[in-house]
């Protein structure tokens, strides 16, 4: 049945620790796919992004891989630290200016 | 360099009232785009603009939602009448045409319909 409001995943690290975050796509026509970072009170920020014809793309601190077999995309962060904690989302776009969000996971990093 | 400017930052009304929120985008950039956030629905497309023309609608709730852009620099979302459910995070965002996809966020208008 339909559930009362989001239920966002979860996910809890120690500081120091790596992160990964999944998101599954569900339009295999999209060709090119972004991460955001949401903190408290704020809009949604760019990470990091990615386009259909590549598996993988490095930032600072941060790696996107895209199985484009399983329309599967992730977010590796390295050395998670108290300030990354915050919801990210993933979205999708493709042929025109919109893009379709992913409905968040929520990281906590603890001290 | 200014980003996505949104005002009011807070709105509260009570129902039936109309309500205004505005945007300003980021200089040059040709799209912009009106969202809602819930706990519900999470963060949803209302309406976009391409060059100060509404190019997809559909997202729009009802008919008490209207969003305009009389001009590169500015756009507005208009409630009336509100109700309690439209209680939200409205979010305006720019993109620069070709830019690659990425949308430049505001800090949102958090609505409170009483």
């Amino acid at each position: 049945g339909e559930s009362v409001g989001l239920h966002l995943p979860t996910l809890s690290v120690q500081e120091g620790d790596n992160s990964i975050i999944n998101c599954a796509y569900s339009n295999s026509a999209s060709d090119y796919f972004i991460w955001y970072k949401q903190e408290s009170g704020k809009g949604p920020q760019f990470i990091i992004d990615i386009r259909s014809n590549m598996d993988k793309r490095q930032g600072q601190r941060v790696t996107v891989l895209l199985n484009k077999t399983v329309k599967h995309l992730s977010l590796q962060i390295a050395a998670t630290q108290p300030g990354d904690s915050a919801v990210y989302f993933c979205a999708e776009g493709g042929g025109s200016e919109k893009l379709v969000f992913g409905k968040g996971t929520k990281l906590t990093v603890n001290p | 360099d200014a980003g996505v400017i949104q005002s009011p930052r807070h709105e509260v009304t009570e129902m039936g009232q109309e309500v205004t929120l505005r945007c300003k985008p980021i200089s040059g950039h040709n799209s912009l785009f009106w969202y809602r956030q819930t706990m519900m629905r999470g963060l949803e497309l209302l309406i976009y603009f391409n060059n100060n023309v509404p190019i997809d609608d559909s997202g729009m709730p009802e008919d008490r939602f209207s969003a305009k852009m009389p001009n590169a620099s500015f756009s507005t979302l208009k409630i009336q009448p509100s109700e309690p459910r439209d209680s939200a995070v409205y979010f305006c965002a720019s993109s620069a045409r070709g830019g690659g996809g990425e949308q430049f966020f505001g800090p949102g208008t958090r609505l409170t319909v009483l």
